[in-house]
């Protein structure tokens, strides 16, 4: 049981260039939450999915796309980055009293 | 966007102080309330989950209530050490018929002094 893994932990990206996110859960899960984290920001919600084949706008979705087809993945892709989209990125996976977070994606755009 | 607040935003202590901190969420649609802590460079690692109204939850020095019908929970610190500088995040889960929404507010940042 490996709880919440994400893919890459660094990742440096130049302007323009695209990527995918990857978050796998192994609980058998039914929603998944992709956040980001800047400083002063807290987490901010970019798109979350309560079960699978289904997935909803947060309160950052602007920039990002979000695919959940199966149940135990949930992947993240930037099209286009931009510079402010530089952030820390984390993917939870969360069922009411059992909450977990992935380590976490470092990524900086140039 | 539902509306989830911390204060204080951020809190200095001394080693020894007690010290208390406060979630704000909406009254409607409640289903539970988290707490985590969260230390720089570190996933989020979860406290407490709150769901009845008058709960009260504990963890060594560090405890819970939760008041729903007024919307707020605080987190209460006894004896804070240097080791508990982190940020401390609640999280409010609401429910809307078999759809379940979770929103963070933006965390209180405590540093404890030696």
């Amino acid at each position: 049981n490996a709880g919440v893994t994400q893919t890459p932990k660094f990742q440096v990206l130049k302007t323009g260039q695209s990527m995918t996110l990857q978050c796998a859960q192994d609980m058998n899960h039914n929603s998944m939450y992709w956040y980001r984290q800047d400083p002063g920001m807290g987490l901010r919600l970019i798109y979350y999915s309560a079960s699978e084949g289904t997935t909803d706008k947060g309160e950052v979705p602007n920039g990002y796309n979000v695919s959940r087809l199966n149940k135990r993945e949930f992947s993240l892709r930037l099209e286009s980055a931009a510079p402010s989209q530089t952030s820390v990125y984390f993917c939870a996976s969360i069922l009411l009293d059992e909450q977990y977070f992935g380590p976490g994606t470092r990524l900086t755009v140039t | 966007i539902l509306n989830v607040e911390q204060s204080p935003q951020s809190l200095h202590v001394q080693e020894g102080d007690s010290t208390n901190f406060t979630c704000s969420f909406p009254s409607s649609n409640f289903y539970a309330l988290h707490w985590y802590r969260w230390e720089t460079a570190k996933s989020p690692e979860a406290l407490f989950v709150m769901t009845l109204n008058g709960d009260e939850k504990k963890k060594g020095r560090i405890s819970a209530t939760l008041n729903t019908k007024e919307g707020y929970s605080y987190l209460y610190i006894k004896g804070s050490q240097p080791e508990d500088s982190a940020t401390y995040l609640c999280a409010f889960i609401s429910s809307g018929g078999s759809n379940y929404k979770l929103t963070f507010g933006k965390g209180t940042l405590l540093t404890v002094n030696p």
